[in-house]
């Protein structure tokens, strides 16, 4: 079954420090991840893809398929990271899979 | 402003009533969605439309029903067979394949 893990509900760092919200998948076959994120009285909004290779604001996720992970990183943690995030998955443009599946969420928080 | 919207913000509702959401695109997206986003949950699909006319249960559609009668509208409607309504509930839309969905700011639902 498609599934989206993400083990930690709460992830609080210091101001500079590194950070790593981890997130786990099954898929039978090769998925597209994304990470989401929602900052306080703001709507949900993608972060990053891992098709796109990119870096936004400052964060960067690999996907292991060997591992079927896809941990969202960043060097240094800034207050304004505070905010939920969430690990999510589609089939890819090659299958017929239409829905995205979105794990539980983790709150980062950022102390100054 | 563009985009997607909900409305009501808050919606009030007395057990053993029907009552409907609403959810409006600008975006000319063929695909929207509805979640249900509970804490420790994530985000629960609920149902979803690849096209106008044609809908698909998601994950927890029991208790739901929608319809899609037009390109920028689609509205869920929570039946009193919903056993647990009171949630916040999320509607997204995105073009095609969910490479990227657009989220609305939300309706929180309270069953007195």
């Amino acid at each position: 079954a498609q599934r989206v893990t993400q083990p930690e509900k709460l992830l609080s760092v210091f101001k500079g420090a590194p950070v790593e919200l981890k997130c786990n998948y099954s898929y039978s076959g090769s998925p597209e991840l994304f990470w989401y994120v929602q900052y306080s009285r703001q709507r949900l909004q993608l972060l990053l893809r891992h098709i796109s290779r990119e870096s936004i604001k400052g964060f960067t996720a690999d996907l292991n398929k060997g591992e079927t992970s896809f941990h969202l990183k960043k060097p240094f943690a800034q207050e304004e990271d505070s905010a939920m995030y969430y690990c999510a998955l589609s089939g890819n443009r090659e299958t017929s899979y239409d829905k995205v599946i979105f794990g539980p969420g983790t709150s980062l928080s950022v102390i100054p | 402003d563009g985009g997607i919207t909900q409305s009501p913000k808050y919606l009030f509702r007395k057990e053993g009533q029907n009552v409907t959401l609403s959810c409006e695109q600008n975006l000319n997206h063929d695909a929207m969605y509805w979640y249900r986003q509970d804490p420790g949950q994530g985000l629960r699909l609920i149902y979803y439309s690849q096209i106008v006319n044609d809908f698909q249960k998601g994950d927890i559609a029991e208790g739901y029903s929608v319809s899609r009668e037009k390109k920028e509208s689609f509205p869920l409607t929570v039946t009193s067979a919903q056993k647990n309504p009171t949630a916040f509930y999320l509607c997204a839309s995105s073009s095609g394949h969910p490479f990227e969905q657009f989220f609305g700011p939300g309706t929180r639902l309270t069953v007195l």
